[in-house]
């Protein structure tokens, strides 16, 4: 099993580009989640699902979008970078109480 | 903010020696988690400890939890270098949908 994927590892974006960050799990877990973590901050939500085709805000939801087409896939958007969302997203999958963690996306915008 | 906070920030101490991190809440909880995460990886679970138990105990890990004061702890015997690493706490709500609060985190540093 290769647990909780994340693609890509690394991106530059210029402040009002957009892009996708893709997440997929193979544990077929219901729950899935999107961290943003900064330094001293640590993880905070950005958005979570509870299952296939669902969404919801978390703690930190402004200029993110999220979709749940598939149970296996989670997706972020940013559909206008901002300087402020430079940083390391996770992404999480869970059943019932654990959460598994993806490696990370560094995100850099200039 | 509803971030958990931990103490200390950072912990630096031999092989051999004990590393011991604090964790305070603010709501609460169902459980409390403990996670590391080495450096550029993402986190690793650890161990979980549900609110009507006060100790749990891992390999060479011993959490506590205290829900009257909100806090929980995290010991580590007999360190060892490869235990560097950041360590946050997590704690789970009492408000129905598993939203993990996560801490700020200790940085544990073992030095050989």
């Amino acid at each position: 099993n290769a647990g909780v994927t994340q693609t890509p590892k690394f991106r530059v974006l210029k402040t009002g580009q957009s892009m996708t960050l893709l997440c997929a799990q193979d544990m077929n877990h219901e729950y899935m989640y999107w961290y943003r973590q900064d330094p001293g901050m640590g993880l905070r939500l950005i958005h979570y699902s509870v299952g296939e085709g669902t969404t919801a805000k978390g703690e930190v939801p402004d200029g993110y979008n999220v979709s749940r087409l598939k149970k296996q896939n989670f997706l972020l958007g940013l559909e206008s970078a901002a300087p402020s969302q430079t940083s390391v997203y996770f992404c999480a999958s869970s059943y019932p109480e654990t959460q598994y963690f993806g490696p990370g996306t560094r995100l850099l915008v200039l | 903010s509803q971030q958990g906070e931990e103490d200390p920030q950072a912990l630096s101490i031999q092989e051999g020696e004990n590393a011991t991190m604090n964790c305070s809440y603010k709501t609460s909880i169902n459980n409390l988690q403990w996670y590391r995460q080495n450096s550029g990886r993402g986190l690793v679970h650890l161990i979980l400890i549900r609110s009507n138990e006060r100790e749990k105990h891992s390999g060479r890990l011993r959490v506590t939890l205290d829900t009257s004061k909100k806090s929980s702890s995290l010991l580590i015997t007999a360190s060892r270098a490869a235990d560097t690493a950041s360590y946050f706490c997590a704690s789970l709500p009492n408000t129905g949908f598993q939203k993990l609060v996560f801490g700020t985190g200790t940085r544990l540093l073992v030095s050989p």
